[in-house]
């Protein structure tokens, strides 16, 4: 089955103590992209990939960090959390910009409380 | 720059009511357009799109949007809905170029028994 796998699913964290949050595809897509979701403001993007060891930030990049070593695999990492990164995340991936089948794929979503 | 409107934060509707979701874009060059629906504790799946071709997309679920250039408008509109619609609904709008979508805030719509 063609999916976006995010773990963890649910997060508690405190100030200051680094996390990563996991995301992987397994549909060979050159694109994935991490948003975050937050209310009355939809989503907004944070970093993007366009193929492996290519990365480029998004409208809310700060306080993120992000690699691209596999095709399948976009890690987001928060080196030193805050509370304002409280957020619900959503990993997405796709396979060609443009073509007849464009559209997003998105992982379940990571509920991350930072305290 | 390129931005997405969504002017209804929430919309009530009755049971077999048709209901009507807006969303207005902005953009100098031509865009593509995408609905997408998030169910409760799940992940945004694509509703339908708008590419190129005929103004008029039909998507998943009874759902059809109208692609209006003049108007810069991509309404989304269901003539029946179901219990099962309840959901938020997200517009979106990318150009090519900038390998980017902008997702506007978001309508939750809510069906009433």
């Amino acid at each position: 089955e063609a999916q976006v796998t995010q773990n963890p699913r649910y997060l508690i964290t405190v100030t200051g103590k680094k996390l990563t949050v996991t995301c992987s595809q397994n549909m060979n897509h050159e694109y994935m992209s991490w948003y975050r979701q937050d209310p009355g403001l939809g989503l907004r993007q944070i970093y993007y990939s366009m193929n492996v060891e290519v990365t480029d930030k998004g409208d809310v990049p700060e306080g993120y960090k992000v690699s691209r070593k596999e095709k399948r695999n976009f890690p987001l990492i928060l080196e030193s959390p805050s509370p304002n990164q409280t957020s619900l995340y959503f990993c997405a991936s796709r396979r060609k910009f443009g073509d007849n089948d464009e559209k997003l794929f998105f992982g379940s979503g990571t509920q991350l409380s930072v305290l | 720059a390129q931005s997405v409107t969504q002017l209804d934060s929430q919309v009530p509707v009755f049971e077999e009511a048709p209901v009507e979701l807006r969303c207005n874009y902005s953009s100098s060059v031509s865009v593509y357009l995408f609905w997408y629906v998030q169910y409760p504790n799940q992940g945004l799946q694509l509703l339908l799109k708008y590419l190129s071709g005929s103004t008029l997309v039909k998507g998943i679920n009874g759902f059809e949007a109208e692609f209006n250039k003049s108007q810069t408008s991509f309404h989304l509109r269901k003539p029946s809905v179901h219990i099962s619609d309840t959901a938020e609904y997200f517009c979106a709008a990318a150009t090519s170029g900038t390998y980017k979508y902008i997702f506007g805030t978001g309508t939750r719509l809510k069906v009433l028994a």
